[in-house]
């Protein structure tokens, strides 16, 4: 069975940073991209950034290009995000999903975790 | 503004058939990138229903079914139950901000 867990939100002043978890079970995690989406209290969901399997190869939404980067550990099965210089708009809850498809245009988020909420305020 | 335009909601009678829709451009469905949907009930994690268009993964009933068209996709649900009732999101890729998009979402309401 495919599971994600997700860890790491909190409540941080803007300004601050925080680094979000997400450990992978039940799939060979190295095979496959994974993204980070978030959505924001009452919102919609909104797709943050995504790292390809090998760990090589990342992208980012213009929101957040240049505050967040995308890492992963595929020996502990460990997808992170390290947020920096975190906004009132960043406040969300993130999750992780797993992405599958034959080609980055047709990638799906086939599996997701169930969620940490990050709240940016002072 | 969420680059794929879904209506804010949509209701139907239980035993209905009700589809929602989901616009974009030249630069996602458009451009012929798969068209995915999600159901989402408050408080949880949205679920993959639709994939690929018009594929359901293992589980899904086969009382939701997808199709796309040009720059459009919709989603249709037959013998609406009330457990439907949720919100219902698009997804595909935009070549132009080359990411993930999603539509802003449709909230179901089974009346």
């Amino acid at each position: 069975e495919v599971q994600l867990l997700e860890s790491g939100g909190g409540l941080v002043q803007p300004g601050g940073s925080l680094r979000l978890s997400c450990v992978a079970s039940g799939f060979t995690f190295s095979n496959f991209a994974t993204s980070w989406v978030r959505q924001a209290p009452g919102k919609g969901l909104e797709w943050v950034s995504m790292i390809f399997g090998g760990g090589v190869g990342t992208y980012y939404a213009d929101s957040v290009k240049g505050r967040f980067t995308i890492s992963r550990d595929n020996s502990r099965n460990t997808l992170y995000l390290q947020m920096n210089s975190l906004r009132a708009e960043d406040s969300a809850v993130y999750y992780c999903a797993k992405q599958d498809g034959q080609l980055i245009g047709n990638y799906c988020f086939d599996y997701w975790g169930q969620g940490t909420l990050v709240t940016v305020s002072s | 503004q969420s680059v794929l335009t879904q209506p804010p909601s949509v209701s139907g009678a239980p035993g209905q058939r009700i589809t929602f829709s989901c616009t974009g451009s030249s630069s996602n469905i458009g451009t012929g990138h798969d068209v995915h949907w999600y159901k989402q009930v408050p408080g949880t994690a949205p679920k993959l229903l639709i994939y690929g268009n018009n594929n359901r993964p293992s589980g899904v009933p086969d009382r939701f079914s997808g199709s796309k068209s040009g720059t459009s996709a919709s989603l249709a649900i037959t013998g609406l139950q009330a457990e439907d009732e949720a919100d219902y999101y698009c997804q595909s890729y935009d070549d132009r901000l080359s990411g993930w998009v999603f539509g802003g979402g449709t909230k179901l309401t089974v009346l």
